[in-house]
Order: structure tokens, then C-alpha cells, then sequence
């Protein structure tokens, strides 16, 4: 399977703890993006990287968000001291940014509850 | 105003169904515009872009009105294969897509 692909695919965690999401991009593509997703709600942007710099992070939620793309491939999206109000779908995209076209292709997504 | 707005629905139309969806957004510097289909529990998928002079793809056709900042999706011969949730999503910033902006969703439900 060449799609975009996430892990752990669900996370449950008790308050407090602190989790880390994978998101593994399509081979090649030069842009990655992180979403969450709440129940009844459409994706919303979180942060996204060209490469291995991370072009925009003031939409994290909160300074216990943060995500990494160390060597421009995979990504990390980690939450500290989670809360409830942080169970939700964690939805990472990737895309391949061409003049004049881009098309971001999705993760199936980390669904993560809090306890 | 919210950024992209939707009507969620639920539209419950039978087979065959011409069914057409709304969406308006509020930042004009908009310059990328998709609707993205989403199934219930799976990640959004592309369903098309959307262009100035409007643009088709089988049974769907997509239309935009930069003046009234409005998108609309028409479904023609609704399939049951059609049931989903149907997103309407505008480019933060001008140029390609980058940051995107999803509205709620509006809720298909085909029915035989």
C-alpha cells in the first residue's frame, strides 16, 4: 500500500499522559499535514511541513501540541499532558506541490481517546 | 461569519435523485476550492476541485461565485454509493492549497 499511512490506528490513554502519533507520508511527497477531527466537525489544521521545516505551527492547539519531520519523511504528532478535550481523530495528509497544483491525500487517521 | 459554511443536513434523496449541496466562505484571499467526500468513520477523499468557469466530472459538476463567495455540488442519478458525508474546503491563503479550511460537512443519504 503506497497511501499516506498513520499508527497507531486507535490510542486510549488516561488523563495526563502523554501520546505520540506517526504519520508516514507517500514516498516523495514534499509536504505533510496535520488535522484533527471532532464528531460532527470538519478536519482542522493543526500545523504542516515542506520538507523538514515546519512552515506553520500557530494553529496548535495549545503548547502541549507539537510535531516534528526530523529528516523530511515521516512525521510525529505528540500531545502532553493530555486532556479529554483532546479525544478526537488525528487526521495527517500528505501531498507532492507542483506549480499551480497540489492535492493532499489522506491518512486513515489516529483516533484517540482520553479517559 | 465562519470561515466555509455548510447546510449539514441530512439530505435523504431516493436513487436517481438530482441532489445539489451549498457552501459560502468569507475570506476573499481564497484562491483554492474542493470538495472533498468523506464515508463515516474513513479520511476525506478528493471528490474535485473547483473552478471559476465551473467544471464537471461524470455525474457531478461543480460551480463557483467568486462575487458571493459561494460553492455549490450537483449530484445528478444519485447512487447509493453516493451516501456520505460531502465537504466543502477553501485554501486559507491565496495560491495552492496549503492551509485548508473544512467546513462541517453536509450528511447524503441515498435510499432505494
Amino acid at each position: 500500500d503506497t497511501g499516506v499511512s498513520q499508527n497507531p490506528r486507535h490510542k486510549i490513554t488516561k488523563r495526563g499522559q502523554n501520546v505520540t502519533f506517526r504519520c508516514d507520508p507517500i514516498s516523495e511527497h514534499n509536504r505533510l499535514y496535520w488535522y484533527r477531527q471532532t464528531l460532527g466537525q470538519g478536519p482542522e489544521f493543526l500545523t504542516y511541513f515542506q520538507n523538514e521545516a515546519q512552515l506553520e505551527k500557530s494553529r496548535l492547539l495549545s503548547d502541549r501540541f507539537s510535531a516534528e519531520r526530523p529528516k523530511g519523511s515521516f512525521s510525529t504528532l505528540e500531545i502532553q499532558r493530555t486532556e479529554q478535550g483532546d479525544s478526537a481523530m488525528y487526521l495527517c495528509a500528505s501531498s507532492l506541490v507542483l506549480p499551480g497544483t497540489e492535492t493532499q491525500y489522506f491518512g486513515p487517521g489516529t483516533r484517540l481517546l482520553v479517559l | 461569519r465562519k470561515e466555509v459554511e455548510q447546510d449539514p443536513g441530512p439530505f435523504n434523496v431516493p436513487e436517481g435523485a438530482t441532489v445539489a449541496f451549498n457552501c459560502t466562505y468569507s475570506n476573499s484571499a481564497s484562491q483554492s476550492f474542493f470538495w472533498y467526500r468523506q464515508d463515516c468513520r474513513k479520511e476525506p477523499k478528493l471528490l474535485m476541485s473547483v473552478y471559476s468557469s465551473g467544471n464537471e466530472d461524470g455525474r457531478f459538476t461543480a460551480q463557483l461565485n467568486r462575487a458571493s463567495q459561494y460553492i455549490s455540488l450537483l449530484i445528478r442519478d444519485s447512487k447509493l454509493s453516493d451516501s456520505a458525508t460531502y465537504l466543502c474546503v477553501v485554501n486559507r491563503d491565496g495560491g495552492s492549497q496549503g492551509n485548508l479550511i473544512f467546513g462541517k460537512g453536509t450528511k447524503l443519504s441515498v435510499k432505494p
